[in-house]
């Protein structure tokens, strides 16, 4: 089945402890993002991937990491998490702009 | 400026009513794409529609159809015959060319809609 998983599905933190949220897709596709949702600001993109090795920022990359060492993977870390990176967050990829985009499950983030 | 609005922040209904969910879009871009996603209370965005800028016909998919409109940059979404299990967060979303090689989607903030029995 064609899909992006992305793991864990919900986090509880503590201020400045470092985290990854995996995110895997096995279509194959050389485009991938990560978004946050927020209530009253929908949702904001923080990173893009083009392909392997190639990762730009996206309109809220503060506070954010990513990195592209293989075209399935496009893992979301946060080096040092504050509260205000409390949020939803949804993992995409895309073949084509045309074509839309398969979104992961999301992973609920609360950072205390 | 790329910028989707929809107006309607909430909506709700009786089961079985009609119901339509406005989408407004801003690009100068002359080829684009529309989409419309479902959010129901677990979270996941589940895709519903998409639609080119060269396309206008509408589109029907058994209760839900969608009406695009480019001369009022329009594109509009019915459920007819509403059920409760239409409940959900529905954004609608624009992903231009202009934003160059970076396909992000433009969302809408969104239409909670809560089909009540």
């Amino acid at each position: 089945e064609a899909q992006v998983t992305q793991n864990p599905r919900y986090l509880i933190t503590v201020t400045g402890k470092k985290l990854t949220v995996t995110c895997s897709q096995n279509m194959n596709h050389e485009y991938m993002s990560w978004y946050r949702q927020d209530p009253g600001l929908g949702l904001r993109q923080i990173y893009y991937s083009m392909n392997v090795e190639v990762t730009d920022k996206g309109d809220v990359p503060e506070g954010y990491k990513v990195s592209r060492k293989e075209k399935r993977n496009f893992p979301l870390i946060l080096e040092s998490p504050s509260p205000n990176q409390t949020s939803l967050y949804f993992c995409a990829s895309s073949v084509g702009r045309g074509h839309g985009y398969t979104f992961g499950s999301g992973t609920r983030l609360t950072v205390v | 400026a790329q910028k989707v609005t929809q107006a309607q922040t909430e909506i709700s209904v009786v089961e079985k009513e009609d119901v339509t969910l406005d989408c407004v879009y801003e690009t100068r871009d002359t080829t684009y794409y529309l989409f419309w996603y479902k959010q129901p209370p677990s979270g996941e965005l589940v895709f519903l529609i998409r639609r080119n800028s060269f396309d206008e016909q509408n589109e029907i998919s058994g209760r839900y159809s969608w009406n695009f409109q480019k001369s009022t940059s329009s594109f509009n979404f019915t459920i007819t015959a509403s059920q409760v299990v239409d409940s959900a967060v529905y954004f609608c979303a624009l992903s231009a060319l202009g934003d160059g090689n970076n396909r992000k989607l433009i969302w809408g903030l969104g239409t909670s809609l809560a089909v009540n029995p």
